[in-house]
């Protein structure tokens, strides 16, 4: 079963729009974190945003802010004022919190964001 | 600012030899992780890899796959008869402690492994 889910395979934005990525996930534990990386098209993951399962506000990091909503297990990625450097593979990953899981990243399929002037 | 750093950034190697991938993680950090992500896909986790020792590993990651930390500061996959189906971007990541939920996995810019 998947355990994140990006239900968006391609989306488009225009210049300084926001724009909300979704990512619902899958889990029994009450501990995990939420994270968003960004994949350019030159291959690269870059770290963006973490929420915590017990986080209580939703994570911000300058344009990237995350809509947290627990109990529809939902961890959407808000990006305000796009810019044309946003467009890139955006994924979601969940690292569930027991320790014999090693703590491994469990990722979406991705979403393709385009962002056109 | 600190970075995971992976060589080479393109390996081409004939089918059913071996190959080693090569990765340098940030100095601090103490959990070293590979992933793999075959064109157009997810990525996917191979291994986690903590106090020389591996601590978890998936399915991907078979008798033909092995993980080594030689010194104090390289960390390596290999793989010993590399198959078609091993092309893929190979990802080493890093993290502090994994303790805190929080840590993130800092990655490396990939090694794109091609069989041919």
């Amino acid at each position: 079963a998947q355990k994140i889910t990006q239900t968006q395979p391609g989306m488009f934005v225009q210049e300084k729009e926001a724009v909300t990525l979704d990512c619902t996930y899958d889990t029994s534990d009450q501990s995990y974190g939420l994270f968003w990386y960004k994949q350019p098209s030159s291959g690269e993951m870059i770290f963006l945003i973490y929420q915590g399962s017990y986080d209580e506000q939703n994570a911000t990091e300058g344009r990237y802010s995350l809509n947290f909503q627990k109990a529809r297990k939902s961890a959407n990625l808000v990006i305000s004022a796009s810019q044309l450097g946003d467009s890139a593979m955006y994924f979601c990953a969940m690292r569930e919190g027991h320790r014999n899981s090693g703590y491994a990243l469990n990722f979406g399929k991705g979403t393709s964001l385009l962002v056109t002037p | 600012e600190p970075e995971v750093t992976q060589t080479p950034s393109h390996q081409v190697t004939q089918m059913g030899q071996e190959v080693i991938l090569r990765c340098v993680p940030i100095s601090n950090h103490l959990y070293f992780y590979w992933y793999r992500q075959i064109l157009g896909q997810k990525v996917e986790f191979l291994v986690s890899f903590y106090n020389n020792e591996i601590s978890e590993k998936s399915e991907i990651f078979d008798d033909q796959f092995s993980v080594e930390r030689p010194d104090g500061s390289n960390f390596t996959l290999k793989i010993r008869s590399t198959k078609l189906e091993d092309s893929a971007m190979y990802f080493c990541a890093s993290s502090e402690k994994t303790l805190a939920r929080n840590q993130p996995q800092h990655f490396g810019d990939g090694t794109r492994l091609s069989i041919l």
